[in-house]
């Protein structure tokens, strides 16, 4: 059963980069068929699509975000993570991974459990 | 970037209820449409892609259905693991873009 994990630093300082990877384990992040993503939710707020990249590399990002944002692959370590960089309190948010199907649809079938990250100094 | 606007929000109904939330999107998004649901706490977790396809697992009191650009997503009969707040979502073009939500209470 394929299963996603968030990791990564649950505080970070204002202007500073949030680094978050995501480990996937029961499948490889290597299958064709899909595309990994991440997601963030403000606290007691509503779902913001960062970006998605495909196993082979060629990320897409959010418009809003994109000047800030990297999202990488590592096949040898079936991961995939997360840089935001020059973040305020308004990055403050639950942070989740998640798999979604690379054609027709696109739905996002199997997330994290998601990481809470906190900007504050 | 298409916007998704729910409503009720929100939605207070009782155990056995039927409900009906909707989502319309700002420009035309074919059946790019898939619903979450989502429990304090927790991950959203699929229900419905391409608006009427019933995730697996997903109990068939789910249903969605699309008429142009607005979709609906009904549950037949309310239980108690259904109290949730339910997201819709477009994926026709990114960035994929969701609705701001629907908090289903209890009444």
């Amino acid at each position: 059963q394929l299963q996603l994990q968030e990791s990564g630093p649950g505080l970070v300082k204002p202007s500073e980069t949030l680094s978050l990877t995501c480990t996937v384990s029961g499948g490889s992040i290597s299958d064709s068929t899909y595309f990994w993503g991440w997601i963030r939710q403000p606290p007691g707020k509503g779902l913001e699509w960062i970006g998605s990249i495909y196993y082979s590399g060629s990320p897409d990002y959010n418009p809003s975000l994109t000047s800030r944002v990297t999202i990488s692959v590592d096949t040898s370590k079936n991961q995939f993570s997360l840089k935001l960089s020059s973040v305020t309190a308004a990055d403050t948010a639950v942070y989740y991974c998640a798999r979604h199907l690379g054609s027709w649809s696109y739905y996002f079938d199997c997330w994290g459990q998601g990481k809470l990250v906190t900007v504050s100094s | 970037d298409i916007q998704m606007t729910q409503s009720p929000s929100p939605l207070s109904a009782s155990v056995g209820d039927r409900v009906t939330i909707t989502c319309r999107a700002s420009q035309t998004i074919s059946t790019y449409l898939n619903w979450y649901q989502q429990k304090p706490g927790k991950a959203p977790k699929l229900l419905i892609y391409a608006a009427s396809s019933l995730h697996s697992g997903v109990p068939s009191r789910f249903s969605g259905s699309a008429s142009g650009t607005d979709f609906t997503l009904s549950i037949s009969s309310l239980q108690p693991e259904d109290f949730a707040t339910y997201y819709c979502q477009q994926t026709y073009s990114t960035p994929y873009t969701f609705g701001q939500g629907t908090k289903l209470e209890i009444k």
